[in-house]
């Protein structure tokens, strides 16, 4: 079946450091989301991409759709403490007749050091 | 605007049981979405509803099941369950105009003993 491969697994950082992880997949997809999830909480959707190429800023976030369509990646910049938590690719093929189902990576485990 | 709630936050249950798990979508959302997130793992898709039916499935047996009412609430139904069924249970609501954009409740944790 369709599969994200995300990486890195983890990354450990000082605070005040830019990070970058992505995201790829042998198949096409019309739509790639970045999702981030604390313990004992459910994914928090921080971006949404609906076109090859696409970049697209929340604050210190910054993802772009690969203009193959099978790759996405995500930078945060300047990061802070909070920022600690797991980071999920996810893609989907919704609209038309196609159903909203998404496909999520296996995450990146962000650990920031003050 | 209220978000995405589920019930409960965590249960516990014995080989070949039955569970259901409840979900309220976020106001104005239409469709809802079950995924099974295992340990150490990215959320599953199981299926979704829209407009009181099954909209599409994932890769799960027909023991899985589920509901969606008038109001876009939901319920998830496991029959005969599994150790491996043990997980996190999560819910997301979308509009049926836009169903890229999932928004996600915290979850039902499931323990099967």
């Amino acid at each position: 079946g369709q599969q994200l491969n995300q990486s890195p697994q983890s990354m450990f950082i000082q605070e005040g450091e830019d990070v970058s992880m992505n995201c790829t997949s042998s198949s096409i997809f019309n739509t790639w989301l970045w999702y981030k999830q604390d313990p004992g909480e459910g994914p928090v959707l921080l971006i949404a991409l609906y076109k090859a190429g696409e970049l697209t800023s929340n604050g210190r976030l910054t993802a772009q759709f690969g203009i193959t369509r099978k790759d996405s990646f995500l930078n945060i910049s300047a990061s802070i403490p909070s920022d600690v938590g797991i980071y999920f690719c996810a893609a989907s093929n919704a609209g038309g007749t196609s159903y909203g189902k998404l496909t999520f990576g296996q995450g990146t485990i962000l650990t920031v050091h003050p | 605007e209220t978000g995405v709630t589920q019930s409960p936050t965590h249960l516990i249950k014995t080989r070949g049981q039955q569970v259901t798990l409840r979900c309220s979508s976020q106001s104005g959302h239409n469709t809802v979405s079950w995924y099974q997130q295992a340990l150490g793992q990215g959320p599953q898709f199981i299926f979704q509803y829209y407009r009181e039916e099954e909209n599409g499935r994932g890769n799960f047996p027909p023991r899985f099941s589920g509901l969606q009412f008038p109001n876009y609430s939901s319920e998830l139904n496991v029959n005969a369950l599994e150790l491996d069924d043990s997980a996190l249970y999560l819910c997301a609501s979308s509009l049926v105009a836009n169903q890229n954009e999932q928004y996600f409740g915290p979850g039902t944790r499931l323990t099967v003993t």
